[in-house]
């Protein structure tokens, strides 16, 4: 089956550095999404990735190795806004895309 | 502000209702999604329409009817619901439905049945 695991949860503190991890398993890879949500709103893209390496977007970098079925979004001088869900998501053989839970954050001052 | 808007934003409904709802994009987009999200869940996804034609239909009830007259606008209709159904759904458009085509959700409906 298809599997994409990301912790549930994850604590930090405002103006430090958050890694979330992202592992997947699925039939054939063309890409992984990072998105935001934030409580009762849309989900927003943030990254896409479909070679290996880092992306960097200003506070947001997106890390990917396709040889380790792995990702990570790394968010630098977290801000309070930046509380959210934080959906990891891999675009299949199918170009169907497989989501993951999600990743609630919490940001305290 | 996506440029995907969707009414209503909240809906109660019993399980003899019929009801719609509605998903408009503004972005000259090809491509439109319907997906179901519930607590800690993943996303699940229920439909495509690729140039208005149903390309995807991911083993949804028939409760659950989808509807695209043009390519800006999308309807789920719902009949004889399931108190398990209460969830958000989620619209979604990408300009086409290649690998790498981001999506831009709407705020989503918040479903209770009662």
């Amino acid at each position: 089956g298809q599997n994409i695991d990301q912790p549930t949860e994850m604590t930090a503190t405002e103006g430090a550095i958050v890694q979330i991890n992202c592992t997947y398993q699925t039939s054939g890879f063309n890409g992984l999404f990072w998105y935001q949500q934030h409580a009762g709103e849309a989900p927003t893209f943030l990254s896409y990735n479909v070679l290996d390496g880092l992306e960097e977007k200003g506070r947001f970098s997106s890390f990917l190795s396709r040889s380790k079925g792995y990702s990570y979004l790394l968010l630098k001088e977290l801000q309070m806004k930046d509380s959210a869900s934080y959906l990891c998501a891999v675009t299949d053989s199918n170009y169907q895309l497989i989501w993951g839970a999600g990743t609630k954050l919490i940001i305290k001052p | 502000e996506t440029g995907v808007t969707q009414t209503p934003r909240h809906l109660v409904m019993g399980m003899t209702n019929k009801k719609s709802l509605k998903c408009e994009q503004h972005l000259g987009h090809n491509a439109m999604y319907w997906y179901k999200q519930s607590a800690k869940k993943p996303l699940e996804l229920m439909f495509v329409y690729n140039f208005k034609e149903q390309t995807e239909n991911n083993s949804v009830p028939s409760r659950f009817s989808p509807e695209c007259p043009n390519s800006s606008h999308l309807f789920l209709h719902l009949h004889t619901l399931q108190p398990e159904d209460s969830a958000l759904y989620l619209c979604a458009s990408s300009q086409g439905n290649g690998a790498a085509e981001t999506q831009y959700f709407g705020p989503g409906t918040r479903l209770l049945v009662l």
